[in-house]
């Protein structure tokens, strides 16, 4: 099946420690989008490829860098995790960013 | 003040009621969605409108575009139906972008 997959599921690091977040997919979508969501919050937009153009939003912390090495594969790096960087982090896909986008099951980031 | 919001925040129910969750938005938009998160993080999208109105199995999703309003209604509720539901808009000037109400708590008891 078709689908957006995360890794890992859960993840735990330390305060300071660099991590990094994985989304594949497999519908050849052109857009992938990492979303941050905290604890009874909506997610938060943190940035967009669309194809291998990256767009950031603008209080994006530059602590979190993205990359997309090829259509099926982006990835979310937090350089210097802090306590407050603790959340789910979500990743999506869109055909063209105008259509239904497809959530990843998310990974869930604990700093210690 | 939120471009999207949702009411009501929690919600809870007796299996078999009819449910209804309502989202308002301030700002011109080019499709709304409505999006299902149940315990463990993973989103479903439900619905993606732009007028009118689209059914699924018991769910409905309507939109009145000119009252800047849709609702999600569920008919015959079940206790799998408990989650979180989203309302979330593309606003027609920003590709791909969601805006996203704070949620809907879900909870339907047998």
């Amino acid at each position: 099946d078709a689908m957006v997959i995360q890794n890992p599921r859960y993840q735990v690091t330390q305060f300071g420690k660099p991590v990094t977040l994985s989304c594949s997919q497999t519908l050849n979508h052109n857009v992938m989008y990492w979303y941050q969501q905290k604890s009874s919050q909506a997610p938060k937009l943190l940035f967009h490829y669309y194809d291998k153009d990256f767009n950031n939003e603008a209080d994006t912390p530059d602590n979190f860098q993205s990359r997309r090495p090829n259509t099926s594969f982006c990835f979310l790096d937090i350089r210097s995790p802090g306590l407050g960087d603790a959340a789910m982090y979500l990743c999506a896909t869109s055909t063209t960013g105008r259509e239904t986008q497809y959530f990843g099951p998310g990974t869930r980031l604990l700093v210690l | 003040k939120n471009e999207v919001e949702q009411s009501p925040q929690n919600l809870t129910a007796q299996e078999g009621e009819f449910i209804t969750i309502n989202c308002s938005y301030s700002v011109g938009i080019s499709a709304l969605h409505w999006l299902q998160q149940h315990p463990g993080g993973g989103i479903v999208s439900l619905f993606m409108l732009s007028s009118g109105k689209k059914k699924h199995g018991r769910l409905i999703a309507t939109i009145n575009i000119q009252e800047k309003h849709s609702s999600l209604h569920i008919t015959a509720s079940h206790p799998r139906d408990s989650a979180v539901y989203i309302c979330a808009v593309n606003r027609g000037s920003t590709l791909g972008r969601l805006y996203f109400g704070r949620g809907t708590q879900l909870t339907v008891w047998p």
